[in-house]
């Protein structure tokens, strides 16, 4: 695709439950970010994969968190056990090269824990 | 903690008038990035400006970066009810991680 794409676009979970949260980023782009945004907030950083390698997993809240991007291309969020304060739209960025050119951003991923 | 500041957090004005957006933080930032977004959507990245002091314009939108690398700001001249979104800056810190301010939701009127 042209873009950043997620999926599901909205995911309900119960608490406790896990959840798996999917980017495709744009075809070629080296860098891949995820972010967490709280509603009403800016987007927090999470990870930051350059390719396969995860460079930065400093943002990631809890060892529930767990990111990988095997490949170099699509990667993956998961978190375990979800808990009520998870709750929030998670979004991906990609890159072509180092962040300080554009990152585009996919819709995210809307994730309640009921 | 937020490293960058932003204000104000909500802002509501008629159309055709100008209006100014700050963003402000006492870390100093390689490059600062202004985004756009809309409800259900990814940020849209609008400028990104990088000297010390540096002023680019995007149509009616004045972004300026502050000779000390630690705040910016976005001036919209006339506004108009297509501006209306949720606007963000972030920072650059190294190459690796964007810290985004929490944001301004501009609300035009017609």
């Amino acid at each position: 695709g042209a873009g950043v794409s997620q999926s599901p676009r909205y995911k309900v979970a119960k608490r406790g439950q896990d959840v798996a949260l999917r980017c495709d980023p744009i075809s070629g782009h080296v860098s891949l970010f995820w972010y967490q945004q709280a509603l009403g907030q800016g987007p927090e950083f999470l990870t930051y994969f350059q390719n396969e390698a995860q460079l930065d997993k400093s943002g990631l809240p809890s060892d529930r968190f767990f990111a990988e991007r095997p490949e170099g291309s699509v990667s993956t969020l998961k978190i375990q056990r979800t808990q009520q304060e998870d709750s929030a739209v998670y979004l991906c960025a990609s890159s072509l090269e180092k962040l300080n050119t554009e990152a585009f951003f996919g819709q995210g991923t809307r994730l309640t824990v009921v | 903690t937020q490293l960058l500041e932003q204000s104000p957090q909500f802002l509501s004005i008629q159309e055709g008038e100008n209006l100014t957006v700050y963003c402000n933080s006492s870390s100093v930032f390689s490059s600062l990035q202004w985004y756009r977004q809309e409800p259900g959507e990814g940020p849209v990245l609008l400028v990104t400006v990088v000297t010390g002091g540096e002023v680019k314009k995007l149509k009616r939108l004045t972004f300026q970066f502050g000779d000390a690398r630690k705040d910016s700001s976005l001036h919209i001249t006339a506004a108009q009810t297509g501006d209306t979104g949720l606007y963000l800056c972030a920072g650059a810190r190294g190459a690796q991680k964007l810290v985004f301010g929490q944001g301004t939701r501009l609300t035009i009127n017609p």
